[in-house]
């Protein structure tokens, strides 16, 4: 899982909640990913930033937020309005840079979480 | 729109036996291809991709794979395999319609290897 870590392991949310999944990395690296992991369904992915102060959506971002204050940091706020959160959370990250188009992303261990 | 596809939900495989896990693109352009491997409850490890150049490419753990244009594939391979090697496997492509590093997943093929 190289040098990105994700907390917590596990995490329990009831309906109507908001809870926040950390996610730091201290490879240096510019870009960031958030992901979503379901059975059967691959990795989606919910938001990204390039940089730090700006991040965009991706295929996924209704009911969720992020912020990207200090470039080793990433949380992800999954709100009341995600109305099927529970799934398996994975952040990633990655060299950045628009005209390294073959980095590998590197992983964190994921953030499962669960809907009471 | 840029997308791979993993044809096999499971894939079965005796110990010491050789294993393919396979993988085809279809993208606009060249591309640039992905295998990860993902343990139970835990994150995604890189082990190869291909960019340009020889067709074989390896990686970790003695995985390699290859590149076939004409067939648009990348099938993932190794020659003897091991039960450590019992995983969740996912190929990826660079989606290269966007401006920044976006991978498009697969949905992803189990592998076991039976003692």
């Amino acid at each position: 899982d190289g040098g990105i870590t994700q907390s917590p392991k596990y995490l329990f949310r009831k309906e109507g909640q908001n809870v926040t999944l950390s996610c730091e990395q201290n490879l240096n690296h510019d870009a960031m990913y958030w992901y979503r992991q379901d059975p059967g369904q691959g990795l989606r992915l919910i938001y990204y930033s390039q940089i730090v102060n700006d991040f965009q959506k991706g295929d996924i971002a209704e009911g969720y937020s992020v912020s990207r204050e200090k470039k080793e940091s990433f949380p992800l706020t999954v709100t009341s309005a995600q109305k099927n959160p529970t799934a398996f959370y994975l952040c990633a990250s990655s060299i950045g840079q628009t005209g390294f188009s073959y980095n590998e992303q590197f992983f964190g261990p994921g953030t499962r979480l669960t809907v009471l | 729109a840029q997308s791979v596809a993993q044809p096999e939900d499971q894939v079965n495989v005796a110990e010491g036996n050789p294993l393919t896990v396979k993988c085809t693109y279809s993208v606009s352009g060249n591309p640039y291809l992905f295998w990860y491997v993902q343990y139970p409850n835990r994150g995604l490890q890189f082990l190869l991709k291909y960019i340009t150049g020889d067709n074989l490419v390896k990686g970790s753990y003695g995985f390699e794979a290859e590149f076939n244009k004409s067939q648009t594939s990348f099938h993932l391979k190794k020659p003897s395999a091991l039960v450590s090697d019992s995983a969740l496997y996912f190929c990826a492509v660079r989606d290269l319609n966007t401006g920044f590093q976006k991978l498009v997943f697969g949905t992803g093929t189990r592998l076991l290897v039976s003692p």
